[in-house]
């Protein structure tokens, strides 16, 4: 089954302490994307990647890091998590990262840092 | 810079009523849109986007969506609401150029009620 998976699901950590949210997929995907969901304001984009070692900041990069070593695996990086980073996380992936490209998302990671 | 708007932040149907969740956009360029539905506790689903072509694109669940370029707007329809229809939906247009950032609205929270 083509799919975009995410671990942990469900996460609750302390400030500063050092924390990974892997992304994998299954569809041999170029473009992968970190996306972070807040009551309204939707989604917005972290991190992407267009391809192997090739990443790029989005809208809200801060306090994130990012690697892409393999093409299926993005993994999301919070060195010093803060209460601010809160949130319902979610890895996407498309074929190409053209802008027609449909994303697949993961079924997201909801992270509590306090 | 691209933007969408969702302008309900709920909007409540009756089972087997027509239902309608409205967006309306604003971009440099040709508009790429998509639709996208999350139920609890779950990733977002693809439903529909218009890329190009007919109006009325058609999509998954028996949802559609009509593209009017006048007006600026990408409404989702169905003729009949399910219950199990209830959940987030979420309009996003994609950035121009090859970020293949998605751009969300802030989403609709869809109840349909039997």
């Amino acid at each position: 089954e083509a799919q975009v998976t995410q671990n942990p699901r469900y996460l609750i950590t302390v400030t500063g302490k050092k924390l990974t949210v892997t992304c994998s997929q299954n569809m041999n995907h170029e473009y992968m994307s970190w996306y972070r969901q807040d009551p309204g304001l939707g989604l917005r984009q972290i991190y992407y990647s267009m391809n192997v070692e090739v990443t790029d900041k989005g809208d809200v990069p801060e306090g994130y890091k990012v690697s892409r070593k393999e093409k299926r695996n993005f993994p999301l990086i919070l060195e010093s998590p803060s209460p601010n980073q809160t949130s319902l996380y979610f890895c996407a992936s498309s074929s190409i990262g053209d802008p027609t490209d449909t994303q697949y998302f993961g079924p997201g990671t909801r992270l509590t840092v306090l | 810079a691209q933007s969408v708007a969702q302008p309900e932040d709920q909007v409540n149907v009756a089972e087997g009523n027509p239902l309608t969740v409205k967006c309306t956009y604003s971009v440099s360029g040709n508009p790429y849109l998509f639709w996208y539905v999350q139920y609890p506790n779950r990733g977002l689903q693809f439903l529909l986007k218009y890329i190009t072509g007919d109006n009325l694109v058609k999509g998954s669940y028996g949802f559609e969506a009509e593209f009017n370029k006048s007006q600026t707007s990408f409404h989702l329809k169905k003729p009949s609401a399910l219950v199990s229809d209830s959940a987030l939906y979420f309009c996003a247009v994609t950035e121009g150029g090859n970020t293949g950032k998605l751009i969300f609205g802030q989403g609709t929270t869809l109840q349909v009620k039997p």
